[in-house]
């Protein structure tokens, strides 16, 4: 079975500062990975995603996530933080349990962003 | 490319009512679409699969005959949620997959815009 564990419900940071949301998995098999943003009513937006390539994700808007199979781990981060970063960010899996078909997210991280 | 939309964005019911909400993939054919449902300042849950000409998957809990979803062609899927109550109030969330991307081994889902049910 797949499940993600989002350290953090709420993480604060400065503008320009670096920023660092936490996630952990849970899969019995190599899994995909993926972080999505979410702004106020709105869908989710695709960051990155990592599918057994290169450990090292670059996603979009700067940010970036390293697969860490020892560590279980899909951390996001962004070098440095912009206002327009503000959001709430979702990690999620996918795994063979599921065929790769569907996803399974964390609870999210709000991110908040002060000047 | 890969644009999904949901109508309408958002809705206000009567309770006991039936409310239908259309997904629609924009620029790619879907052969599968997703419904989540997502409580305020929580996490999105997965309700259903729905495969385009085939019955829909649901999870664990999720009634069926309430939440009805149809999948008729390779770029609509609805959920029509059954006699409506406060309880079913929610931001309802599809997403769908290009056939194209799932035949090439990527495994992408995108997301619509969310609609916001209301039931009073």
């Amino acid at each position: 079975a797949q499940s993600v564990t989002q350290l953090g419900s709420h993480v604060s940071v400065s503008e320009g500062a670096l920023v660092l949301l936490r996630c952990n998995y849970s899969s019995s098999v190599p899994p995909y990975l993926f972080w999505y943003v979410q702004y106020p009513n709105q869908g989710l937006q695709l960051l990155l995603k990592y599918t057994s390539a290169a450990t090292l994700v670059k996603g979009i808007n700067g940010f970036e996530a390293e697969f860490k199979k020892s560590e279980t781990s899909f951390h996001l981060t962004k070098p440095s933080a912009h206002m327009s970063d503000a959001a709430e960010y979702f990690c999620a899996v996918s795994d063979l349990s599921s065929g790769y078909s569907t996803l399974t997210f964390g609870k999210g991280t709000m991110l908040l962003v002060s000047p | 490319g890969a644009v999904v939309s949901q109508h309408p964005s958002w809705v206000i019911c009567k309770s006991g009512t039936s409310v239908k909400i259309e997904c629609r993939s924009l620029d790619f054919q879907a052969t599968t679409m997703f419904w989540y449902r997502q409580f305020p300042k929580q996490s999105l849950m997965l309700m259903a699969t729905s495969n385009e000409g085939s019955k829909a998957t649901y999870e664990q809990g999720v009634e069926k005959d309430k939440f009805l979803i149809n999948h008729a062609s390779l770029t609509l899927s609805t959920l029509t949620v059954t006699s409506a109550h406060p309880e079913d109030s929610s931001f309802y969330i599809c997403s769908a997959r290009d056939r194209e991307d799932w035949r090439g081994g990527r495994n992408e889902q995108f997301f619509g815009p969310g609609t916001r049910l209301t039931v009073l």
